[in-house]
């Protein structure tokens, strides 16, 4: 059965400290990883990795995929409070029906809470 | 540029009450569109997803249906409502054709009692 497993659930860390989201997968015919931001609504596009070992970077936030071990991670560095949100993975499934129509399979994701 | 809306944005129903979601999108044509439940403690659940106006297609059974009358409209809907239906349900779309990207709606907060 295809999954995604997300861990740790949550955390809870200070402002200025760095954490390590993590993403594991096991899926059939893997073509690629989400990352989204979810607040209060809407969850919100970060990045989306097709290949291993290249680093994906917006600002403080950073990530990479190893296909071979089957995970990404989702770095950030010197939190800030704004960070403080629900941090979702997501792999697409099932057969290529030509891009888009992936349909995603989400995991529980991570609360990260950071304190001032 | 791209903007999804959904409403009601919150809900409180009674059971056996049906039920209908809407969600639009602008500035774009022929999108894929999805829509999400996300229960506490829970990831999101793909509902439906769409490729076309008129073509739905459900990924769990349930007493949930969908349709897509309008090329940028997408609408759930249930003729008689469960508390097991309570959620955040959430509308998304993506380009057909080019990326696995999709792209949220603000969501409705569905309570049933």
């Amino acid at each position: 059965e295809d999954k995604v497993v997300q861990s740790p659930l949550s955390l809870v860390v200070h402002e200025g400290d760095t954490v390590t989201l993590n993403c594991s997968y096991e899926v059939t015919n893997f073509r690629s990883l989400l990352w989204y931001k979810q607040e209060k609504k809407a969850p919100t596009f970060l990045f989306m990795l097709t290949s291993s070992g290249i680093e994906k970077k917006s600002g403080r936030l950073s990530s990479i995929l190893d296909k071979k071990e089957l995970f990404s991670i989702l770095n950030i560095t010197a939190t800030q409070t704004g960070d403080s949100a629900v941090y979702l993975c997501a792999v697409p499934l099932g057969v290529n029906y030509g891009g888009s129509q992936g349909n995603l399979i989400f995991g529980k994701g991570t609360k990260l809470s950071v304190k001032p | 540029s791209q903007t999804i809306h959904q409403w009601p944005a919150t809900l409180v129903q009674p059971v056996g009450s049906p039920l209908s979601l809407e969600c639009t999108v602008e500035g774009t044509s022929n999108p894929n569109l999805y829509w999400y439940r996300q229960a506490a403690g829970r990831g999101l659940q793909l509902l439906f997803y769409s490729v076309g106006i008129g073509q739905i297609s459900s990924e769990v059974p349930q007493n949930l249906s969908a349709s897509r009358p309008q090329d940028r409209q997408f609408i759930l809907s249930s003729k008689k409502l469960l508390l097991s239906d309570s959620g955040f349900y959430l509308c998304a779309w993506s380009v057909a054709g080019l990326s696995y990207e999709q792209y949220f709606g603000p969501g409705t907060r569905l309570t049933v009692t």
